[in-house]
């Protein structure tokens, strides 16, 4: 069965610095890795998805994540934040191939600080 | 492009009263709908499956006669909470699948639920 690793429950960081929210997912395959982003009381925006080829994914609002298949991980960056971006992220991970069903992680809750 | 709505963005219900969600793929056809419920600070836990022109798949533990679901067209999914009690109350989310192989989900703004 597949699952989703988020480690951190709450990331405090300044307004301009960088940003790096950790994702560990287990899969017996490749999978399909997803990055989503929730504002309070509203539903999740897709921020990036990885479904193959280049490591390194650009999304939306200047977000990257990079796929690391030797540490099953799909760490989530941004250089630097703005307080916009402060919100619940969560990574998802998805089955290759007719299986559509998403894990979701636990989600990390990101404030910022002025 | 893929825009999901639902409505309504939140209710107030009655103990013992029927709730009817909507989910509508705004800009795009969705075969494929999922359903979920959010408690506060806690993840996405899927609750069904919905696949237009056919019944739905429940995730275990849920209760179908309780949470039942309708996709009866590519752009429409319902959820009927029936006879609703306050354990009910919740963030309902849908999403709908896009894509060239429909491998995205794309989120609907939520419905707040609270049962009195």
């Amino acid at each position: 069965a597949q699952s989703v690793t988020q480690p951190d429950i709450h990331i405090t960081v300044s307004e301009g610095a960088s940003l790096e929210l950790r994702c560990n997912y287990s899969y017996g395959a490749t999978p399909y890795l997803f990055w989503y982003v929730q504002s309070p009381g509203q539903g999740l925006q897709l921020l990036l998805k990885y479904f193959s080829g280049d490591t390194l994914v650009q999304g939306i609002k200047g977000f990257e994540a990079e796929f690391k298949r030797s540490q099953s991980s799909f760490n989530l960056r941004k250089p630097s934040v703005h307080w916009s971006d402060a919100a619940e992220y969560f990574c998802a991970v998805g089955a290759q191939f007719g299986n559509e069903k998403l894990t979701f992680g636990t989600g990390t809750r990101l404030t910022i600080i002025p | 492009g893929a825009v999901v709505s639902q409505h309504p963005s939140w209710v107030i219900c009655k103990s013992g009263t029927s709730v009817k969600i909507e989910c509508r793929s705004l800009d795009f056809q969705a075969t494929t709908m999922f359903w979920y419920r959010q408690f506060p600070k806690q993840s996405l836990m899927l609750m069904a499956t919905s696949n237009e022109g056919s019944k739905a798949t429940y995730e275990q533990g849920v209760e179908k006669d309780k949470f039942l679901i309708n996709h009866a067209s590519l752009t429409l999914s319902t959820l009927t909470v029936t006879s609703a009690h306050p354990e009910d109350s919740s963030f309902y989310i849908c999403s709908a699948l896009e894509g060239i192989r429909a491998d995205t989900q794309y989120f609907g703004p939520g419905t707040r639920l609270t049962v009195l």
